[in-house]
């Protein structure tokens, strides 16, 4: 299972980007990258999947070079009620034994 | 109605009582998870089953045991509380057909153990 390396908190500000970096530098051929986000007493939430190049939906971005080795997630404008737990996960989605294992995660703080 | 379901959400025992835990899930899926997270923490993985003739282990099982009683029924039992099981406990279910990395979750059950 590659590990995952993320900062353990960031600040920013209403109407702001955020860009979380995950290091990945064991991930397999067949390894996906995954994000998930998680408010306070709440369960997490998939936001965002990606294997190479970028990614985008209603939510966020995920950027992922050439290498692999790290990713980006980017949350564009963000508010309040952005401030949450982010996790990155490494795995392989075709894979049987894959199991989800999630790190200590991003603390995003949003100040009005 | 929530697509999984976490029973009781709020628990207080005492210790050395044995309490279950129970989620179940409307979403077919075969993939069903149970995590304890602490304050401050991430979640940590206690068991997981692929489906309901298979169980594993996970990060920290010492001290639980769980059961899959059907597809969408998946229970964790901690045969003796001590005070250091206090924590927020999540069931997860995926679907290894579309994702394994796509997983939902309950809504949690805080439980305290005094």
């Amino acid at each position: 299972l590659a590990k995952t390396t993320q900062p353990i908190s960031m600040d920013s500000y209403e109407g702001q980007e955020v860009n979380i970096t995950c290091s990945h530098n064991n991930i397999a051929t067949n390894d996906y990258i995954t994000w998930y986000q998680q408010f306070p007493s709440q369960g997490p939430r998939f936001i965002i999947q990606g294997y190479k190049t970028k990614v985008t939906n209603e939510v966020a971005s995920l950027f992922i070079p050439a290498d692999r080795k790290s990713s980006t997630l980017s949350l564009p404008r963000v508010s309040l009620s952005d401030t949450a737990v982010y996790y990155c996960l490494v795995g392989a989605a075709p894979s049987n034994d894959y199991k989800l294992s999630f790190g200590a995660g991003t603390t995003v703080t949003v100040r009005a | 109605d929530a697509d999984v379901t976490q029973t009781p959400r709020n628990r207080i025992t005492k210790t050395g009582k044995r309490i279950m835990l129970e989620c179940s899930q409307t979403k077919g899926h075969d993939r069903m998870y149970w995590y304890r997270q602490d304050p401050g923490l991430g979640l940590r993985l206690i068991y997981y089953s692929f489906d309901v003739k298979d169980i594993n282990k996970g990060e920290i099982s010492d001290g639980y045991s769980v059961s899959r009683q059907a597809q969408a029924k998946f229970s964790l039992s901690l045969e003796s509380a001590i005070p250091n099981q206090t924590a927020l406990y999540f069931c997860a279910t995926s679907d290894s057909q579309v994702s394994n990395t796509e997983a939902f979750f309950g809504q949690g059950t805080r439980l305290t153990v005094v």
